[in-house]
C-alpha cells in the first residue's frame, strides 16, 4: 500500500532529552513536511523539504532539526532547546499536485 | 502566522441539518484546500478549488471561493454522526506551491 508512515505513535521525553520523530513515505513525493498542532488548534509549519539534501524553516522551527538524505524518509528531531514540546506532530508529503497525504501523527508528551 | 481562518471555531447541528464553515486568507493564492482530521488522526484532503474557480461539488460537499473577499466556505449537505470531525482550509501561496498554510480549523459536531 502506497501511503505515509509515522513512528512511534506516542512518545515520552524526558526533560533535556532529545527525540528523534520518524515519516516515511513511499509515494515516490519530493515534497516533505513537518506541522505541529497543540489541543484544539490549527498546524504550524516547522520544516518542508523540496528536495533531497535541501530544506526550509517553516514559521516555529527552533529547537527542532531534520534531514532528508533520502528521499523516503525526513525525520523530524526534538531537541532539548524546544522548551514546550508536548504536541501532536504530522508529517505530511506533496508529489506533483496539491493535495498533501499526512500520517496518522506521533503524540509527544513531556514526562 | 497562519493563513487561513476558520469560522466559526466550532459548530454543532443535528443529524439531517446542512454545516456550513467559512475561511479567511491573507494572500494571493493559487489554490484552496479543504481537509478533514478524525480526532487524534492525521488530515485527510477533501476537495480543492483553484483560483480561477468559484464554486466546486464533490458529493455532499460544496466549496465557493470569492478571492475578491479572500474568502471561502465549505457546505456539507445532509450532514451525518459520522460527518463529526475538524474541517481545515489549507491554501497554497502564488509564490509557490510547497509552502502549504493551514488555518485553525472548525470542529464539527453531529448529533445523531
Amino acid at each position: 500500500d502506497g501511503g505515509i508512515t509515522q513512528s512511534p505513535k506516542y512518545l515520552f521525553r524526558k526533560e533535556g532529552q532529545n527525540v528523534t520523530l520518524s515519516c516515511e513515505q513511499n509515494l515516490n513525493h519530493d515534497a516533505m513536511y513537518w506541522y505541529r498542532q497543540d489541543p484544539g488548534q490549527g498546524l504550524r509549519l516547522i520544516y518542508y523539504s523540496q528536495i533531497v539534501n535541501d530544506f526550509q524553516k517553516g514559521d516555529i522551527a527552533e529547537g527542532y532539526s531534520v534531514s532528508r538524505e533520502k528521499k523516503e524518509s525526513f525525520p523530524l528531531t526534538v531537541t532539548s532547546a524546544q522548551k514546550n514540546p508536548t504536541a501532536f506532530y504530522l508529517c505530511a508529503s506533496k508529489g506533483t499536485g496539491y493535495e498533501a497525504f499526512f500520517g496518522q501523527g506521533t503524540r509527544l508528551t513531556v514526562v | 502566522s497562519q493563513q487561513g481562518e476558520e469560522d466559526p471555531q466550532a459548530l454543532s447541528i443535528q443529524e439531517g441539518e446542512n454545516a456550513t464553515m467559512n475561511c479567511s486568507y491573507k494572500t494571493s493564492i493559487n489554490n484552496l484546500q479543504w481537509y478533514r482530521q478524525n480526532s487524534g488522526r492525521g488530515l485527510v484532503h477533501l476537495i480543492l478549488i483553484r483560483s480561477n474557480e468559484r464554486e466546486k461539488h464533490s458529493g455532499r460537499l460544496r466549496v465557493t471561493l470569492d478571492t475578491s473577499k479572500k474568502s471561502s466556505s465549505l457546505l456539507i449537505t445532509a450532514s451525518r454522526a459520522a460527518d463529526t470531525a475538524s474541517y481545515f482550509c489549507a491554501t497554497d501561496p502564488y509564490t509557490g506551491g510547497f509552502k502549504t498554510i493551514f488555518g485553525a480549523g472548525t470542529r464539527l459536531f453531529v448529533k445523531a
